[in-house]
């Protein structure tokens, strides 16, 4: 089973910043298979990147991704409030999906 | 519009099953795959299966193998997740996400999801 390490695991910074999240695959992982989720409290996780740098429906070009290999990345360019949430990474390989642990991004 | 509608709230005892079901509707059903994830309360995401509506065919993680069942009944649109044998760990919300197509390539993203269906185990 492929392990997704996210970091960090709490992020705080202000609106209108830049913010860098991490995840990093325990063996290589096909760019094709690698989607970020944002997910509120109290709701169903959003899908915004899929093949690694993707946007999905609707997700505003502050997201964007990247990466390929072990190591892939999710900016968002300019932190608007609404953007503070928890974020996942996710792959797909040898019939199998796994989730990272989730970075929490918080208001500074 | 593309909408995954859950069924309600479950309480459990230990040891029971639970059946949850996911009305799916706004697309063609036997088109797209279904996966299942949980959460527990104030956890991560964990992924549980997958199943394909048009051919019945499924995928579990390990960790479900041998408790878990994913089933479908296409006349109505609907796919099915049962859990067996509960334990107080199961208790989360419990998710059915559609698998995204996008140019006739399965991408293996979660593009919609259900409004989730909250199971209790609890003596």
């Amino acid at each position: 089973e492929i392990v997704l390490t996210q970091s960090p695991g709490t992020l705080s910074l202000s609106p209108g910043e830049r913010a860098t999240l991490s995840c990093r695959a325990s063996q290589s992982v096909s760019s094709s298979y690698l989607a970020w989720y944002q997910q509120k409290p109290g709701q169903a996780p959003r899908l915004l990147i899929y093949g690694a740098s993707s946007r999905a429906t609707g997700i505003p070009d502050r997201f964007s991704g990247s990466g390929s290999g072990t190591d892939f990345t999710l900016t968002i360019s300019r932190l608007e409030p609404e953007d503070f949430a928890v974020y996942y990474c996710q792959q797909y390989g040898s019939s199998q999906y796994t989730f990272g642990q989730g970075t929490k991004l918080e208001i500074k | 519009q593309v909408q995954l509608v859950q069924s309600g709230a479950e309480v459990k005892k230990p040891g029971a099953s639970v059946k949850v079901s996911c009305k799916a509707s706004g697309y063609t059903f036997t088109s797209y795959d279904i996966n299942w994830v949980r959460q527990a309360t104030g956890q991560g995401l964990e992924w549980m299966g997958w199943m394909n509506p048009n051919s019945g065919n499924t995928g579990y993680a390990q960790k479900f193998q041998g408790r878990v069942t994913m089933t479908r009944n296409t006349s109505i649109s609907t796919a099915y997740m049962e859990l067996s044998s509960l334990r107080s760990e199961d208790t989360a919300v419990y998710y059915c996400a559609r698998v995204l197509r996008r140019d006739g390539y399965n991408w293996a993203a979660l593009d919609y999801w259900g409004q989730g269906t909250l199971v209790t185990v609890s003596s």
